[in-house]
């Protein structure tokens, strides 16, 4: 298993859909996880951090499943500006900020 | 609040000529990483720095990559001598110690060898 794995994309879904992706990972002691939003030609900025219970932001909602090692990120009512590339990060083996791991990212497309 | 200063924000050489990119870190991180992202390997980790010192520096491809910070607000990228395979966009990133807190890019310099 790749360290930190994520469906590429495109998804391509209309405004207002429900999008949904997921990001496994090959260490079941990883400590830390995010999800970062890349927009094209720009620098990868945080969205948020994933908490074990599970948090939302808004439209936004993350999960953790420690028992099958993956990650979600659930997107309500998409807007076009919701188009960027989402990248799954895991701090694989603790500690360290060093070990952070940036998956390749899923490009998503909000169309009119 | 400032962010994470890189420069230049592009450069375009020939190959074999030296490269030296430059970052400016946010106030108070004690981490500094320098990054390389292409289409076909993604974000990579070149190296990382705490408090200055380099932690891992086991991501530069080879010997022609270094990368030195001399003090907490300023660190270096060289590559000498460049390679058309170098083209690529490099971050430079900087955060708090905490595992928990997330690491804060820079604008990039997108780098193309000719």
């Amino acid at each position: 298993r790749k360290e930190v794995e994520q469906d590429p994309g495109p998804f391509n879904v209309p405004e207002g859909a429900t999008v949904a992706f997921n990001c496994t990972y090959s260490n079941s002691a990883s400590q830390s996880f995010f999800w970062y939003r890349q927009d094209c030609r720009k620098e990868p900025k945080l969205l948020m951090s994933v908490y074990s219970s599970g948090n939302e932001d808004g439209r936004f909602t993350a999960q953790l499943n420690r028992a099958s090692q993956y990650i979600s990120l659930l997107i309500r009512d998409s807007k076009l500006s919701d188009s960027a590339t989402y990248l799954c990060v895991v701090n694989l083996y603790g500690g360290s900020q060093g070990n952070l791991i940036f998956g390749k990212g899923t490009k998503l497309s909000v169309k009119p | 609040d400032a962010g994470v200063i890189q420069s230049p924000r592009h450069e375009v050489t020939e190959m074999g000529q030296e490269v030296t990119l430059r970052c400016k870190p946010i106030s108070g991180h004690d981490y500094l990483f320098w990054y390389r992202q292409t289409m076909m390997r993604g974000l990579e980790l070149l190296i990382y720095f705490n408090n200055n010192v380099p932690i891992d520096d086991s991501g530069m491809p080879e010997d022609r990559f270094s990368a030195k910070m001399p003090n907490a607000s300023f660190s270096t990228l060289k590559i000498q001598p460049s390679e058309p395979r170098d083209s690529a966009v490099y971050f430079c990133a900087s955060s708090f110690l905490d595992s928990n807190q997330p690491q804060h890019f820079g604008d990039g310099t997108r780098l193309s060898i000719l």
